[in-house]
Parts: C-alpha cells; sequence; structure tokens
C-alpha cells in the first residue's frame, strides 16, 4: 500500500525560531493536506495542496506541494506557544480515501 | 453551527466485550470518516458512510462495522474487543471537498 514517512519524528525549538518539517510518499498522488492536532482534540486542516509546485500560505503556515508530486513541505515562520502539537501530512487517494503520516510532535520552549 | 460530537468520552471494556461509538456530524454534512489512532500505527482509516452507505473501507477486521443513519449520524461497532484495539477513535465529517472536520475522539481502553 501507500507509505507515508514524515520527518523530523519530533521537534523541539525555542519560541521565535522558524520551523520546517517535511513528507515524503512512495507514490505520485495529486492532493496533499496537512493537519494540526492539539492535545485532546481532533486534527484540523492548516493547508490543501492541488498542483505541483504549488505554494499555498495561511499566516505564519506556508506549505509546498513539491514538483515531483512525491513530497511536501510545512514551514512555520516565528513560532508561538500554541503551535505545539502533532502535524500530520495526509493525501487523498485516487479513492477518496485519505492516508495520514506518521506526525511531526512540535514542542515550543518559551 | 456546533462541530462533530463523539460519545463517549471516554470508555474501558474488556477483552471479549463489544462497544458502540457514537458520532453527530455537522448539521449537513453527509460524509462520516472514522479513523483509529495508536501511538504506534498513528491515525488509520477505518471507513467512511455518505447517505447511509459505505463508500470505503481500510484494512480492518471484519469485526470493525459501522452504519449511518438518515439523519447522518453515525456508529461504529467493535465486537470481541482485543487489547489492540485499545486507541482513540476519531470520526470526522465534511460538506464536499477535502476539508473533514474532526470530532474530539473516544477514548477506547480494553483491559
Amino acid at each position: 500500500g501507500q507509505q507515508l514517512n514524515q520527518s523530523p519524528q519530533s521537534m523541539f525549538i525555542q519560541e521565535g525560531e522558524d520551523v520546517s518539517m517535511n513528507c515524503t510518499s512512495s507514490s505520485i498522488f495529486n492532493t496533499w493536506l496537512w493537519y494540526k492536532q492539539d492535545p485532546g482534540e481532533g486534527p484540523v486542516l492548516l493547508i490543501a495542496l492541488y498542483k505541483a509546485g504549488e505554494l499555498t500560505s495561511n499566516g505564519r503556515l506556508t506549505a509546498q506541494f513539491g514538483i515531483t508530486r512525491k513530497d511536501s513541505f510545512l514551514n512555520i515562520s516565528a513560532s508561538i506557544p500554541s503551535d505545539v502539537g502533532i502535524y500530520f501530512c495526509a493525501l487523498k487517494t485516487s479513492y477518496d480515501k485519505v492516508i495520514f503520516g506518521p506526525g511531526t510532535s512540535l514542542s515550543v520552549i518559551p | 453551527k456546533a462541530g462533530v460530537t463523539q460519545t463517549p468520552r471516554y470508555l474501558i471494556k474488556t477483552r471479549g466485550q463489544q462497544v458502540t461509538l457514537s458520532c453527530s456530524p455537522i448539521s449537513g454534512h453527509r460524509s462520516v470518516s472514522w479513523y483509529q489512532q495508536t501511538p504506534g500505527q498513528g491515525l488509520q482509516f477505518l471507513f467512511e458512510y455518505f447517505s447511509e452507505t459505505q463508500r470505503n473501507k481500510g484494512n480492518f477486521p471484519g469485526r470493525f462495522s459501522g452504519r449511518q443513519f438518515s439523519n447522518s449520524r453515525s456508529e461504529m461497532n467493535v465486537s470481541t474487543l482485543e487489547l489492540g484495539d485499545s486507541a482513540l477513535y476519531l470520526c470526522a465529517s465534511r460538506l464536499a471537498g477535502d476539508e473533514q472536520f474532526f470530532g474530539p475522539g473516544t477514548r477506547l481502553t480494553v483491559l
């Protein structure tokens, strides 16, 4: 089946630092999604990407759909304490299923 | 507008028992998906229902089943519980497109 890898697995950063994480797949897909899960809650969609090379921003978050269509990147600028959580990339398959990556756990040190 | 609600929020069962979890989607949303989240396996897709029909299914054994009612509310059932079924079960609803709205989940512990 499809495999999704995310790196890094976890990050500890100082407040104010920029963050970068990425996701790679074993196959080509047409839709990349980035979610964030706060402790004790369900994931929330941050950004959706539909075209190879597409760069989309949502406030301090920026995500890019890789040109090879097998990877995606999420950057967070000037991190703040409320950025803490688990960030998931996800793919939508041709059968309309959503497959989630293993997640990147982000901790922000004030 | 109320979000996705899941009941109960916490549940403790013993091996061999069965359990039913409930999900009420956002009003107007007809698609409901279920996911299992564990530390080891991450978020795994169980199934999706749309207009009372199962539209998609993940790779879970037949002990996991679901249904959707005419008001779009959905239930998920797990029979003959195993220790490995301990997980956070998340329900998500959507209207159209890719944005799924997740509920807070039901934390199931199997002893």
